[in-house]
């Protein structure tokens, strides 16, 4: 079945550096690749999504690359402010098991230090 | 428009006791899945309802099992419950007809077995 893979674990940047997070999946039909951050007591928040049909996205201070023929995906945030500190985890969808079935990776804790 | 809202959000119960957990999805939502998410993991896909019936399921037992009302909420039940059991449930919700996998979470039902 499909697996996903994130690093780091943890990722510890001063404000206004960038951080860069990347995952690598196995299936290579997957087609959709969201990430999401999560705060304490609350549930993920979908910040950027790419769809295969396109090598990157941007909106604002994140982005995404995705690269199919590797089968990884990279989120990257510049400028990172101290409300950046979070959980993020990526995720890629697998073709079958459902259209709402997303594989998470393990997630990365983010600390932005003023 | 209403977000995904989750009721309990803690319970603690013993081994071997079933329970029940509750989603609203969110206005004009139409799609409900369900994540575990043990402590310091991505969540796990569970299950995911469309038009009442479960159509995908991932690596759970068929004591997790649910249902999705016709007004778009869902149950989550799970019986004889067992010690790893104890993590975060998410519910998710999605509109069938916006792009496959766009899904907004709720926060989320702590559960502990002890």
């Amino acid at each position: 079945g499909e697996n996903v893979e994130q690093h780091p674990s943890t990722l510890s940047v001063q404000e206004g550096d960038s951080a860069v997070i990347k995952c690598t999946y196995s299936d290579s039909a997957s087609n959709y690749f969201p990430w999401y951050k999560q705060e304490l007591g609350k549930g993920p928040q979908l910040i950027i999504d790419i769809r295969s049909n396109v090598g990157e996205k941007k909106d604002q201070r994140i982005a995404v690359t995705l690269n199919k023929t590797a089968k990884h995906f990279s989120l990257h945030i510049t400028e990172t402010q101290p409300e950046d500190s979070a959980v993020y985890f990526c995720a890629a969808s697998p073709p079958s098991g459902g259209y709402n079935k997303l594989i998470f990776g393990a997630g990365t804790r983010l600390a932005v230090h003023p | 428009e209403t977000g995904v809202t989750q009721s309990p959000t803690h319970l603690i119960k013993t081994r071997g006791q079933q329970v029940t957990l509750r989603c609203s999805s969110q206005s004009g939502h139409n799609t409900v899945s369900w994540y575990q998410q043990a402590l310091g993991q991505g969540p796990q896909f569970i299950f995911q309802y469309y038009r009442e019936e479960e159509n995908g399921r991932g690596n759970f037992p068929p004591r997790f099992s649910g249902l999705q009302f016709p007004n778009y909420s869902s149950e989550l039940n799970v019986n004889a419950l067992e010690l790893d059991d104890s993590a975060l449930y998410l519910c998710a919700s999605s509109w069938s007809g916006s792009g496959a996998n766009v899904l907004t979470f709720g926060a989320g039902s702590r559960l502990t077995v002890l």
